[in-house]
């Protein structure tokens, strides 16, 4: 059965340093998204791609956080400088479209810890 | 905007007992509904969910859940907990471009 892919599973960096992680979806999903879980907590959406394109960034924190999709298949998603409040475990999920009743699959995620 | 809520963060079971996780939701438009489970981990694995049609909708693991409009609720059962059930489980709502809201979640414990 195809599932989504993530690398690496765990990261432990310290404040300031960047960071990267990177998904590939199932063949043929067009929608890619990266979700923040905090711990203790439900995944909250952080962006969505259609193909190469972003379709909704609005939860997204600009000034530290950036996500490509660059040919349409596989992302990454960078934080620059990483800060304390981002330890999370950062999910990666795929959808054939963006319907509603699309299912998303979720890949096994990143555990971020910031020292 | 499109919410939902779970209550109670951890639910204790007995094993062989029946296994009830409540999930209300706030929707503005006809909503469809998911239920995901976690384990330690891992990412989130669909169980089931609601687009239209029939009200209760039958998932894997032998788990099953009633749309209920008037409740406006979405509260997910199976009638004997497996030890395997052990996972944190998560209610969400789709809105959108396939965006989904997600409640906050219930770790379920399996007493044996």
């Amino acid at each position: 059965e195809a599932e989504v892919a993530q690398s690496p599973r765990y990261k432990i960096t310290e404040k300031s340093q960047a960071v990267a992680f990177w998904c590939d979806p199932i063949s043929g999903h067009a929608t890619l998204y990266w979700y923040r879980q905090i711990l203790g907590q439900g995944p909250e959406l952080l962006v969505q791609f259609q193909d190469e394109s972003v379709v909704d960034d609005s939860q997204l924190p600009k000034d530290r956080f950036s996500a490509e999709r660059l040919k349409g298949v596989d992302s990454t998603l960078k934080i620059q400088p990483a800060e304390l409040g981002d330890s999370a475990m950062y999910l990666c999920a795929s959808s054939f479209s963006r319907g509603q009743t699309d299912t998303q699959y979720f890949g096994p995620g990143t555990r971020l810890t910031v020292l | 905007a499109q919410s939902v809520t779970q209550l109670g963060s951890h639910v204790s079971v007995s094993e062989g007992a029946l296994v009830l996780l409540r999930c209300n939701y706030s929707s503005s438009v006809p909503p469809y509904l998911f239920w995901y489970v976690q384990y330690p981990n891992q990412g989130l694995q669909l169980l089931l969910k609601y687009t239209t049609g029939a009200t209760l909708v039958k998932g894997i693991n032998g788990f099953e859940a009633e749309f209920k409009k008037s409740e406006t609720s979405f509260h997910l059962t199976k009638p004997s907990a497996h030890m395997s059930d052990a996972a944190e489980y998560f209610c969400a709502v789709a809105y959108g471009n396939n965006r989904l809201a997600f409640g906050k979640g219930n770790q379920v414990v399996v007493i044996p």
